[in-house]
């Protein structure tokens, strides 16, 4: 059985940095892409990046640019998302979520979510 | 950037009655390999999204199959043949055609009237 589990969320003051994990289980996870998606608190939902299987291709949307960074570890079947510069309006629940791409599209398994919340 | 737009945000349904939810593209989503990348998720209160259709029409595993999806180049629907009282919750449209990034439209939520 697929199994996403995020952790590293929490509360944090605005300039600040967190890491997020998301430990996956139950498929091979070298052989898939995967997502961070968010959402915002009573919000809907925002695609956040992007990491390639094997290749390590990475993408971003405009907002988060410069400031995050995923990265994967395949040996650990571990997800990441290095979050630096922190604003308040990056205060979302973050999921992370199987990426299948143009074969079988993002989306098919997602975790519980972690809740990053940036305030002074 | 490609900008998803639903109708209606709200809808109150009877139990038993069919629902239909629309979702329009700000540019046809069909893609060079000839695929249509249009994506609905379920977000029942309180729950992590749960994908019911991808690539306009196909159903995923364990989906009910009251659940449909429809359309084609910039207009896509769900429907519900007989809504249930678990499938309250917002229900979202994503496309996967133009990305990075990908989109999703502002959501509808489902209610029991």
């Amino acid at each position: 059985e697929v199994h996403l589990l995020e952790s590293g969320g929490g509360l944090v003051q605005p300039g600040g940095s967190l890491k997020l994990s998301c430990a996956a289980s139950g498929f091979t996870f070298s052989n898939f892409a995967m997502s961070w998606v968010r959402q915002a608190p009573g919000k809907g939902l925002e695609w956040v990046s992007f990491i390639g299987g094997t290749d390590g291709s990475t993408f971003y949307v405009d907002s988060v640019k410069g400031r995050f960074t995923v990265s994967r570890d395949n040996t650990q079947n571990t997800l990441y998302l290095q979050m630096n510069r922190l604003r308040a309006e990056d205060t979302a629940v973050y999921y992370c979520a199987r990426d299948g791409g143009y074969t079988s599209s993002l989306g098919d398994y997602w975790g519980q979510g972690t809740l990053v919340t940036v305030s002074s | 950037d490609v900008v998803m737009t639903q109708s209606p945000l709200s809808l109150p349904v009877t139990l038993g009655q069919p629902a239909s939810i629309s979702c329009t593209s700000s540019q046809s989503l069909v893609h060079s390999n000839g695929n249509t990348y249009l994506t609905w998720f379920q977000q029942r209160p309180g729950q992590s999204p749960r994908r019911l259709i991808y690539k306009v029409s196909d159903r995923d595993s364990g989906v009910p199959d009251r659940f449909s999806g429809s359309g084609s180049g910039t207009d896509f629907t769900l429907k519900i043949s007989r809504v249930e009282a678990e499938d309250v919750g917002v229900y979202y449209c994503m496309q996967g055609t133009h990305w990075p990034p990908y989109t999703f439209g502002q959501g509808t939520k489902l209610e029991i009237k």
